[in-house]
């Protein structure tokens, strides 16, 4: 199975500064397509889980600017350009490339 | 709008089995894969089982395998999750989520608990 860790494991955060969180794969994510398919959602407290970023770097729908995604091959970052008080809660990063699928530990996002 | 609802989660005693339901709505149902993830109570994301669009294509994760059996009935928009010979490790929220390579959109998921 595909190992994904993340880094830090918390992350406290000052309103309005920067954001960043790592994840790593045991094995390349690029498919035999040619996509690397690397997810990042995020999870608020007592809510469901919701897909921010596909594919590396692709936002879904409604999510703002400030978040973005990087990386390639087995090394992947999301950023937060600037915090802002929605954003706390757990953020996972996931590969949808081999079977089984996997998620990382997440990283719990607070506010200082 | 896409809707996910998931359905048949509660009390269950261990060696016991239960069937999980997903009914979706607000797209096509039978032109996505389907999944289960589970979250234990503080604990993070597992994926639990995939099915294709048609209901050949069938994943298991390790943990799940040779116990849970994850079908659909296209013709209900329905996703389904049996699961027997439950465990204490069972225990958690179950979600339904669409997609192959990484969900798009998830149910708000149904309690499972495994105790006697």
């Amino acid at each position: 199975d595909v190992e994904m860790t993340q880094s830090p494991f918390s992350l406290p955060v000052t309103l309005g500064q920067p954001a960043s969180i790592s994840c790593r794969s045991s094995q390349s994510l690029v498919s035999s397509d040619g996509n690397t398919y690397l997810n990042w959602l995020h999870q608020r407290p007592g809510q469901s889980p919701r897909r921010l970023i596909l594919r590396v770097s692709e936002r879904d729908f409604g999510v703002p600017d400030r978040i973005s995604g990087s990386g390639s091959g087995t090394d992947f970052t999301l950023k937060i350009s600037r915090v802002e008080a929605e954003d706390v809660g757990i953020y996972y990063c996931m590969q949808g490339t081999h079977w089984p699928r996997t998620f990382g530990q997440g990283t719990k996002v607070e506010i200082k | 709008e896409v809707q996910l609802v998931e359905s048949g989660g509660g009390l269950v005693q261990p060696g016991g089995s239960l069937r999980l339901s997903c009914s979706a709505s607000g797209f096509t149902f039978s032109s996505y894969y389907m999944n289960w993830v589970r979250q234990a109570p503080g604990k993070g994301l597992e994926w639990v089982s995939s099915i294709s669009e048609t209901g050949y294509g069938l994943y298991y994760g390790d943990s799940v395998k040779g116990r849970f059996t994850i079908s659909r009935d296209n013709a209900k928009d329905s996703l389904y999750l049996q699961m027997s010979s439950l465990t204490a490790e069972d225990t958690a929220v179950y979600y339904c989520t669409r997609g192959w390579s990484g969900p798009d959109y998830w149910g708000q998921g149904t309690l499972v608990t495994v105790s006697s």
